[in-house]
């Protein structure tokens, strides 16, 4: 089955400044998605990245990148330039497998301070 | 588009009442999914449709859940009757068919559900 671990349950980061949140997962699968996902207060699920797989390029968003190592299987986020609005928790998924869900990570909150 | 519109956003309920809960998916989106969010157990699926069928429904918790979707712009989540540990906050999400279940899920805003 597959798993997703995020092993930084707290963060902080001055505004302005680069912080990278991590992700490791476990699968068996060699075709799959990985997503981060913005929890702020507001509660609302928001996409932040989206990752294919069999893409070797890390994807990008503005200030938000990513750092896919397939063999490592590790998939962290960085926030460049960090804002007062990026206080959230940050959520990894997965999506691949038998299973039709995306697997969730636990989250990381993030503070950002001004 | 709209986006997924869930209601109600708050649902203050007593034990042993039946709690609707409303989620309206974004449209020609294929898949529809219900998560329930708590402190203590994260994000965790409770059922997802295809094409309005119940694919898996090994996440509902119980038989006093229910989901149904009849049709492919509605569904509903029923929790009969309803106890203290239900509380927490439910999600809709759909995913459009070409993307695949495995792919980006567009998620509502939430039901915050409390029963006293």
């Amino acid at each position: 089955a597959q798993t997703v671990t995020q092993s930084q349950p707290e963060m902080s980061v001055q505004e302005a400044e680069t912080v990278t949140l991590s992700c490791t997962y476990d699968t068996s699968e060699n075709n799959y998605y990985l997503f981060w996902y913005k929890q702020p207060p507001s509660r609302q699920m928001i996409l932040v990245i989206r990752q294919e797989a069999y893409k070797q390029q890390n994807a990008t968003e503005n200030r938000f990148s990513v750092n896919f190592q397939k063999a490592a299987k590790s998939f962290s986020l960085k926030i460049s330039d960090s804002q007062l609005g990026d206080t959230a928790m940050y959520f990894c998924a997965f999506g691949g497998g038998s299973q039709g869900n995306l697997i969730f990570g636990k989250g990381t909150k993030l503070s950002v301070k001004p | 588009d709209a986006g997924v519109i869930q209601s109600p956003r708050h649902e203050v309920t007593e034990m042993g009442q039946e709690v609707t809960l409303r989620c309206k998916p974004i449209s020609g989106h294929d898949y529809l999914f219900w998560y329930r969010q708590t402190m203590m157990r994260g994000l965790e699926l409770l059922i997802y449709f295809n094409n309005n069928v119940p694919i898996d429904d090994s996440g509902m918790p119980e038989d006093r859940f229910s989901a149904k979707m009849p049709n492919a712009s509605f569904s509903t989540l029923k929790i009969q009757p309803s106890e203290p540990r239900d509380s927490a906050v439910y999600f809709c999400a759909s995913s459009p068919e070409l993307a695949g279940i495995r792919d980006t899920q567009y998620f509502g805003p939430g039901t915050r559900l409390t029963v006293l």
